[in-house]
């Protein structure tokens, strides 16, 4: 089945350390994005890549790092300059960078702080 | 800066009846809506594109979309407590942009 893979499920982070949430997808997707949702707020853009070794900044990439060396894994670090890095994390994909295309989402990372 | 714009809710709706959902937008220039279905914990799932002024029907789904109002809505028949979330508009700017810009989604909960 073709799909979005987003592991791990749940993640804790320490002070001051930097944490990296997997993304994988096999739908042959150019386009991936990384999201991020805090309670009752709406999805915020943190990073997305059309290509590979090709990336751009979203709204909220302060503390984020991200990476694409192959287009099936769009892979995000959460630094530890990143300080309320509580939140639910989803990573997406389409079929390219066009503005008509819809996005697909994995099932989510949740991280909090220990 | 962009806006989706939804009522928060919670819209409670029986078993049965219609359920209608509100969206407006602030860029005139916007061509593409999509409405997702987030249930608690889960992650969005698309359930309607709109791309044209109208109506489009998807079984008891519905999207109407009013460009000259910035207005999208979905209508959802013969609602069912599984129906029972939080839904999410969003939109693309036009002339190539590449973000979708979502609301903060309306939760809907369908009483038996």
């Amino acid at each position: 089945d073709g799909g979005i893979t987003q592991s791990p499920k749940y993640l804790f982070r320490k002070e001051g350390q930097n944490v990296t949430l997997s993304c994988e997808q096999n739908l042959n997707h150019d386009a991936m994005y990384w999201y991020r949702q805090d309670p009752g707020q709406g999805l915020r853009l943190i990073y997305y890549s059309q290509i590979v070794n090709d990336f751009q900044k979203g709204d909220i990439a302060e503390g984020y790092s991200v990476s694409r060396e192959k287009k099936e894994s769009f892979p995000l670090t959460v630094t530890s300059a990143q300080k309320n890095p509580t939140a639910f994390y989803l990573c997406a994909s389409s079929i390219g960078l066009r503005d008509n295309q819809p996005q697909h989402f994995g099932d989510g990372t949740r991280l909090s702080i220990l | 800066q962009k806006e989706v714009e939804q009522n928060s809710g919670p819209l409670s709706v029986p078993e049965g009846a219609i359920a209608s959902l509100n969206c407006t937008y602030s860029d005139r220039v916007s061509q593409s809506f999509f409405w997702y279905r987030q249930y608690s914990g889960k992650s969005p799932e698309l359930i309607m594109s709109i791309y044209s002024n109208g109506d489009k029907e998807d079984g008891r789904f519905t999207a109407q979309l009013n460009k000259a109002s910035q207005y999208v809505s979905l209508l959802i028949r013969d609602s069912q407590p599984s129906d029972s979330a939080t839904y999410l508009c969003a939109a693309y700017s036009g002339a190539g942009s590449y973000q979708l810009t979502f609301g903060k989604g309306t939760k809907l909960s369908v009483i038996p």
